[in-house]
């Protein structure tokens, strides 16, 4: 398809496990966002890729959380010894990169992370 | 830190009625402004953008101004229709892509036949 492609779309799992979120951006974007949607913090920026690169990891909420980018396409969003406060949706965009004043960002539908 | 406020709403409108949604922005620099809209069951998607100072964005018949005096950028439609029922995000973009985008905390809007 021709828009960034979030799996799984939902995903239920108990506190402790560990969960793997992936984004497959639109082909020929170089930028890759990933974002958390949650009722109580709204729309959160969480880190950025240029490329392979992630420039700051500021914006992780824990040390448990971590991201990476392989071929300049796919990422993973990994989160370690889930807990209650993950529970969230998160949000995967692309974009063409370069100057991203002037690009804007195309946004996935999605995964639905629940945690019990 | 960069920062976005937008009524919460909700905000309920009869059809054909006119839609304002204000958008203020705190933000270093000169950032890029947004409107992102999230339809019933759908993803975020991009509804009109403004890089500069004193342009207008505007797509589907709503239209916003980059209101640079002001540090704001309300969103505008004359006649609303149903369909038009969504959450509507503003966001803004200051850090070259290095930061992501800044969201305010998204609008409701529903319109009534």
């Amino acid at each position: 398809g021709a828009g960034v492609s979030q799996s799984p779309s939902n995903k239920v799992t108990e506190k402790g496990k560990d969960v793997e979120l992936r984004c497959d951006p639109i082909s020929g974007h170089t930028a890759l966002y990933w974002y958390r949607q949650s009722l109580g913090q709204g729309l959160e920026f969480l880190i950025y890729f240029q490329g392979n690169s992630a420039p700051d990891k500021s914006g992780l909420p824990s040390d448990r959380f971590s991201a990476e980018r392989t071929g300049g396409s796919v990422s993973t969003l990994t989160i370690q010894r889930t807990q209650q406060e993950d529970s969230a949706v998160y949000l995967c965009a692309s974009s063409l990169g370069g100057q991203g004043y002037y690009q804007p960002q195309h946004f996935g539908d999605g995964t639905r992370l629940s945690i019990l | 830190g960069d920062s976005v406020t937008q009524m919460e709403g909700p905000v309920t409108l009869s059809e054909e009625a006119f839609l304002t949604i204000n958008c203020t922005y705190t933000a270093t620099g000169y950032p890029s402004l947004f409107w992102y809209v999230q339809y019933p069951g759908e993803g975020l998607q991009l509804l009109l953008k403004a890089t500069k100072a004193d342009d207008k964005g505007s797509n589907k018949g709503f239209e916003a101004t980059y209101r640079k005096e002001t540090t704001s950028f309300h969103l505008e439609k004359g006649s609303v229709q149903v369909s038009d029922s969504a959450v509507y995000f503003c966001a803004l973009s200051s850090g070259g892509g290095a930061d992501g985008l800044t969201f305010g905390k998204g609008t409701h809007l529903i319109i009534q036949p």
